[in-house]
């Protein structure tokens, strides 16, 4: 089993809809946890970014962390077609100067105008 | 934009061949790693570098070596390059001991996309 698995779609979803994409995870010390947006041929770009459990927004994003469940949920609200890019998930047992991340494979979501 | 640069941003070369990969961190930040990502994969941690030392390895092999510079850029350097080493490579830069205000995570630069033929 691998540490993060992340649904790799494709996604596509009309503009406008509510966009939910989600990881599961295998490792209990995992503390921080983080989604990033990656354009083609871009570098990810940090769009949430979560400590221990709970949720977290911002603007039409929202972020939610089960760790009893060992689940993680990103919800994009009115989507829209500059959405359209592959989602990653990421998570670390420290923060992101004290070690690696754990990256999910990314979902493509596609968000048709 | 996060600040964070790497150069260049395509590169080919031949199987065998050696590569330096260069990245610059965001101002401020004093900590790099590294990422090998495969098309249509997540990225792989291959390693960090905090205040010009090792801190931390992936599971890739000792022919992937980096080094950090007191002003915290970065290179990464791959010997005897294998067909399989085709990948784009990411930087991200960090700021441990930032306090409580800060946001422990890490940002990415654009990445190099290299190709071994």
């Amino acid at each position: 089993q691998k540490e993060v698995e992340q649904d790799p779609g494709p996604l596509s979803v009309p503009e406008g809809a509510i966009v939910s994409l989600n990881c599961t995870y295998s490792n209990s010390a995992f503390q921080y946890f983080m989604w990033y947006r990656q354009y083609s041929r871009k570098g990810p770009e940090l769009l949430m970014y979560t400590y221990s459990s709970g949720n977290k927004e911002d603007g039409r994003f929202t972020a939610q962390v089960d760790k009893s469940s060992k689940y993680i949920s990103l919800f994009i609200r009115d989507s829209q077609p500059s959405d359209s890019a592959t989602y990653l998930c990421a998570m670390g047992e420290g923060g992101g100067s004290q070690g690696n991340l754990i990256f999910g494979k990314g979902t493509k979501l596609s968000v048709k105008p | 934009e996060t600040g964070v640069t790497q150069s260049p941003t395509h590169l080919i070369k031949t199987r065998g061949q050696q590569v330096t990969l260069r990245c610059s961190s965001q101002s401020g930040h004093n900590t790099v790693s590294w990422y090998q990502q495969a098309l249509g994969q997540g990225p792989q941690f291959i390693f960090q570098y905090y205040r010009e030392e090792e801190n931390g390895r992936g599971n890739f092999p000792p022919r992937f070596s980096g080094l950090q510079f007191p002003n915290y850029s970065s290179e990464l350097n791959v010997n005897a390059l294998e067909l399989d080493d085709s990948a784009l490579y990411l930087c991200a830069s960090s700021l441990r001991g930032g306090g409580a205000t800060s946001t422990d995570t890490q940002y990415f630069g654009p990445g190099t996309r290299l190709t071994v033929l």
